[in-house]
């Protein structure tokens, strides 16, 4: 399978703390991308990264990538009530498939 | 507005039946997927296309069929091949080549078994 793995979990943070997760692959990317999914909702686009590209930030989102580990992490700085929800790394291929991972389960305790 | 759209959003089947989720996008997007989420646990694509009249087996298509016969549809009938149906099925949708940009959701249809 080259599903994406994120770690932890689960995540319970306080409100106002930073949030990190993180996700690993296998295979070579062109590009990955995190999605965010409210409790039974489609899932949301948050941010993506090239597989050129070592960090990027948009808002309260900070995305690092590193190829030779295979790894990347988002960090949600101040997070906030309305941050719960589950958050899913996504790698695209050349072919243009996207693998998605198993999720990082988080709650923001107000 | 722009977006994709599925229906039902709940569905319930008996065994032995066959169903079919409609999605449909007015975002002239030339790629259109298919994936079945469980509790807790992540995407897994059942089918995606890439055009038109054209489609291909994802990780776990055993049990599913599409067509792809309009840019704007890509329907998902579940057959009673498949074995353990209940699930959460997300429709989604992007620009087709190279450096793609994101994925767009559907809001996504319940599928129950009873």
């Amino acid at each position: 399978s080259q599903q994406g793995e994120e770690d932890p979990q689960a995540l319970s943070i306080q409100e106002g703390e930073n949030a990190t997760m993180n996700c690993s692959y296998k295979t070579s990317i062109n590009n990955l991308q995190w999605y965010r999914q409210n409790s039974g909702r489609g899932l949301v686009h948050l941010i993506l990264i090239r597989s050129n590209e070592r960090e990027k930030h948009s808002g309260r989102l900070r995305v690092t990538l590193d190829t030779s580990k295979k790894s990347s992490s988002l960090l949600i700085t101040a997070s906030r009530a309305a941050d719960t929800a589950s958050y899913f790394c996504a790698t695209v291929n050349t072919g243009n498939q996207f693998y998605f991972g198993t999720g990082t389960s988080l709650t923001v305790i107000p | 507005d722009g977006g994709i759209t599925q229906s039902p959003k709940y569905l319930f089947r008996k065994e032995g039946q066959n169903v079919t989720l409609s999605c449909e996008q007015n975002l002239n997007h030339d790629a259109m997927y298919w994936y079945r989420q469980d509790p807790g646990q992540g995407l897994r694509l059942i089918y995606y296309s890439q055009i038109v009249n054209d489609f291909q087996k994802g990780d776990i298509a055993e049990g599913y069929s599409v067509s792809r016969e309009k840019k704007e549809s890509f329907p998902l009938t579940v057959t009673s091949a498949q074995k353990n149906p209940t699930a959460f099925y997300l429709c989604a949708s992007s620009f087709r080549g190279p450096n793609t940009g994101e994925l767009f959701f559907g809001e996504g249809s319940r599928l129950t078994v009873l």
